[in-house]
C-alpha cells in the first residue's frame, strides 16, 4: 500500500531556530513530491514541488530534498519566524494505475517568539 | 490572477439532510479535484475531473456523494443523505491538464475549503 508518513505530529521551537521536517513514503516509484502549508481554517498553499528526477528545490528560507531510494524527503526551514507557524503537509504522487496525490497527516509547527 | 473559489465557507446540517458545495477553478485549468480532509488527517481525493469528464472517482462514496462539472469549468459536490462521519473540510483544487502521465501531475492550487459539520 502506498503511504506517506510524517513524524512527529507536532513540533514547537523558539524563534530563529533552523529546523527540519521529515516525510517518509513507502514506494520509491514516484512522479513527484510536494510540500504544502495549511493555516488554520484555510486551504493548502503549495511551497515546493520536487520532480522525481530532482534532488532538491529551494524557495527563500525553504529547502526541500528528495531521496527516492530511501523513501524520504525533508523540508528545511532556516531562521524560523512566528509567521511560519502552520501545518506542513507532504504529498507524494506515486506512479501506477489511478495514480493520485497521497498526503501525510501533516506536522503542526509552532514557532515561539 | 484569481485563485480557486469555493462556497459556502461553512455549513452546519443535521444527519440525513443534503448539502451541496460549489467550486470555481482558476481560469484555464482543465483539471479539477475534490478532496475530503477529516480533522487531523491529510486530504483524501474524492474525485478528479479533466474538463467535464471524470478521470478518477474510485474513492467517492457513490451511494451518497455525487459531483458534476457540466461545462468543464465550475463544479458542484453533493452529499445526500449526510452522515455524522461526513463532517470534514471539503477542498477543491485545480491544475493545468496533464499532457503526459510520465510527467506526473502539474502543481495543484487549492481553494479555502468548505467546513461541513453534521450534527
Amino acid at each position: 500500500k502506498q503511504e506517506v508518513t510524517q513524524i512527529p505530529a507536532a513540533l514547537s521551537v523558539p524563534e530563529g531556530e533552523n529546523l527540519v521536517l521529515n516525510c517518509s513514503f513507502t514506494d520509491s516509484a514516484i512522479y513527484n513530491l510536494q510540500w504544502f502549508r495549511q493555516d488554520p481554517g484555510k486551504g493548502l498553499t503549495s511551497l515546493l514541488l520536487i520532480q522525481s528526477s530532482q534532488r532538491e528545490q529551494t524557495s527563500g528560507r525553504l529547502n526541500a530534498s528528495l531521496d527516492k531510494s530511501s523513501g524520504r524527503s525533508t523540508l528545511y526551514i532556516a531562521a524560523s519566524q512566528p509567521g511560519d507557524s502552520a501545518t506542513y503537509l507532504c504529498a507524494v504522487f506515486f506512479t501506477g494505475a489511478n495514480s493520485k496525490l497521497t498526503f501525510g497527516k501533516g506536522i503542526t509547527l509552532s514557532v515561539r517568539p | 490572477e484569481a485563485g480557486v473559489a469555493q462556497s459556502p465557507r461553512y455549513k452546519i446540517i443535521e444527519k440525513r439532510q443534503s448539502v451541496a458545495f460549489w467550486c470555481n477553478p482558476i481560469s484555464g485549468h482543465a483539471t479539477l479535484y475534490w478532496y475530503q480532509q477529516i480533522l487531523g488527517q491529510g486530504p483524501k481525493l474524492l474525485i478528479q475531473f479533466q474538463n467535464n469528464g471524470v478521470v478518477d472517482d474510485s474513492q467517492l462514496p457513490k451511494d451518497r456523494f455525487s459531483a458534476e462539472r457540466l461545462k468543464g469549468v465550475d463544479s458542484t459536490l453533493k452529499i445526500q443523505p449526510a452522515k455524522l462521519e461526513d463532517s470534514a473540510v471539503y477542498l477543491c483544487a485545480s491544475s493545468l491538464v496533464r499532457r503526459d502521465r510520465l510527467l506526473g501531475n502539474y502543481e495543484q492550487y487549492f481553494g479555502p475549503g468548505t467546513r461541513l459539520t453534521v450534527t
